[in-house]
């Protein structure tokens, strides 16, 4: 089975700071048909999930460009410049091939 | 706009059954996959299948076969899932998610969530 392991398990950040998040798969993700299905969620409290980034780097409709996400093969990172209140949650990385989440990576105040 | 509501709360007791509705609105329900995703309180997302909305085939991750089922009442535009014998551990928020396109990205639009509480 694929494992997505995401560093780190909490971020503390500051407003207006870069943040960095990092999802490692045990295998490529690398689709026969040469794509790759790795998006990132944001759960904010209380809230239902919301889709960030899909196809590794492809911003879903609304999503601010302050959200970059980069990566390739096995190694995909989500950056978040000058991060804003709204931004604080739960991040979560998801493969779509063999359908599998992270475990998720906590944004926070420092 | 695209809107998918899910039905409230439940409170259950082990060995009973609840049912789940998702309904949508705001677009062609048959042209786009529901999917349904489980969280257990405190901990991560867990994806739990899904249901080709246009031929009715529910296809289910191996964590959830058995006695978690996907149906559909298409002319209502919605989407249901029922879990038949529960279990404490089955106690969890769970979402349904509407595909982006036709099949993918697979989680575009969410519902609320539904939180079933499995309790004696």
């Amino acid at each position: 089975d694929v494992v997505l392991t995401q560093t780190p398990v909490a971020q503390p950040v500051t407003l207006g700071d870069q943040a960095s998040i990092s999802c490692r798969s045990s295998q490529s993700l690398v689709h026969s048909n040469g794509n790759t299905y790795l998006e990132w969620y944001l759960q904010k409290p209380g809230q239902s999930p919301q889709l960030l980034i899909y196809k590794v780097s492809n911003r879903f409709s609304g999503v601010p460009d302050r959200f970059i996400g980069s990566g390739s093969g096995s190694d995909f990172t989500l950056k978040i410049s000058r991060v804003e209140p709204e931004d604080l949650g739960v991040y979560y990385c998801f493969q779509a091939t063999l359908y599998t989440f992270g475990a998720g990576t906590k944004l926070e105040l420092k | 706009q695209i809107q998918l509501v899910q039905s409230g709360p439940e409170l259950k007791k082990p060995g009973e059954s609840v049912k789940i509705s998702c309904k949508a609105s705001g677009y062609t329900f048959t042209d786009y996959a529901m999917h349904w995703v489980k969280q257990a309180p405190g901990k991560g997302l867990k994806w739990m299948g899904w249901i080709n909305t246009y031929t009715g085939k529910p296809t289910y991750a191996d964590d959830f076969k058995g006695r978690f089922v996907f149906s559909l009442e298409a002319s209502a535009s919605t989407a249901n899932l029922q879990i038949s014998n529960l279990k404490n551990e089955d106690t969890a928020t769970y979402f349904c998610a509407r595909s982006g396109t036709r099949v993918y990205p697979p989680f575009a639009y969410w519902g609320q969530g539904t939180l079933v509480t499995v309790s004696s």
